[in-house]
C-alpha cells in the first residue's frame, strides 16, 4: 500500500528564513504529486504538482517553488520566506496516474513570525 | 471566487441519525466529484467519488449525490457513528486537469454520543 512521508510536522520560522518541506512516497512508482496548502479559514489551494522526475507545474504565482530530483521525491522551498506563507503545506500523491489524489502525508503547520 | 463551496462551516448531529453534508459548485466543467474526511494534524483521506455521469454513489454507510442542473452534491452518511467527526472536504476536478483538486473550506462535523 502507498504511504507519505512529510516532515516536519510543525516547523516555527522566521522571517526572510529559508524553507525545505520533504516528501517521500512508498509503495508505487512514477506517481504524480501535489503540493497543496491550507491557509486560515480557506480551503486546500493546490501549489504544484509534478507528473515526473523533473517536471512541475505551477497553480498559482508565489514565493515558493518545488522539485522533484527522484521518481518518489518531491520537495517544496523558499528562499525567503513571508509571513502570509503561514499554513498547514500537505502533500499528496496520485498512484497509477488515476485522476484521483487519494493520498495525503500528515502535513506540515508552518508559522512564520 | 470560489468554485467549490461548502457553506456550512460546521454541523452536529446525534449517534445514529443521518449527516448530511452540501456542497456547491460553480464550474460546469467539473466532471468528478470527491469528499475527503480530515482529522486534526492529519491529512485529508479519500472518502467517496462520484463521476458526472452518475448521480449517486455508495459505499456502505456513505452515499454521494450529485445533482448536476442545481450543481451541488452531497454526502450522507447513515447511521452516523462518533468516529465519523472530523472535518469534511468536498473536491472537484474536471477531464484533463491532471487531477488537480479544486476543494471546498470544508464542514466539521461532530456526532455527539
Amino acid at each position: 500500500s502507498q504511504t507519505i512521508h512529510q516532515w516536519p510536522a510543525t516547523l516555527v520560522q522566521p522571517v526572510g528564513s529559508p524553507l525545505s518541506l520533504e516528501c517521500t512516497v512508498e509503495g508505487t512508482s512514477n506517481p504524480n504529486l501535489y503540493w497543496y496548502r491550507q491557509a486560515a479559514g480557506r480551503g486546500l489551494q493546490l501549489l504544484f504538482y509534478s507528473v515526473g522526475i523533473g517536471q512541475i507545474s505551477s497553480e498559482v504565482p508565489q514565493n515558493l517553488s518545488a522539485s522533484r530530483p527522484q521518481d518518489r521525491q518531491f520537495i517544496l522551498s523558499s528562499k525567503k520566506l513571508l509571513l502570509s506563507d503561514s499554513g498547514f503545506y500537505l502533500c499528496a500523491c496520485d498512484p497509477g496516474g488515476r485522476r484521483t489524489v487519494s493520498f495525503f502525508g500528515q502535513g506540515t503547520r508552518l508559522t512564520v513570525v | 471566487d470560489q468554485q467549490v463551496k461548502q457553506n456550512s462551516p460546521s454541523l452536529s448531529v446525534q449517534e445514529g441519525r443521518i449527516s448530511i453534508l452540501n456542497c456547491d459548485y460553480t464550474n460546469s466543467m467539473f466532471d468528478y466529484f470527491l469528499w475527503y474526511k480530515k482529522y486534526p494534524a492529519e491529512g485529508p483521506t479519500f472518502l467517496i467519488s462520484i463521476s458526472s455521469i452518475k448521480d449517486k454513489n455508495e459505499d456502505g454507510r456513505f452515499t454521494v449525490f450529485l445533482n448536476k442542473s442545481a450543481k451541488h452534491l452531497s454526502l450522507h452518511i447513515v447511521p452516523s457513528q462518533p468516529g465519523d467527526s472530523a472535518v469534511y472536504f468536498c473536491a472537484a476536478c474536471f477531464r484533463g486537469s491532471q487531477g488537480n483538486l479544486i476543494f471546498g473550506k470544508g464542514t466539521k462535523l461532530s456526532v455527539k454520543p
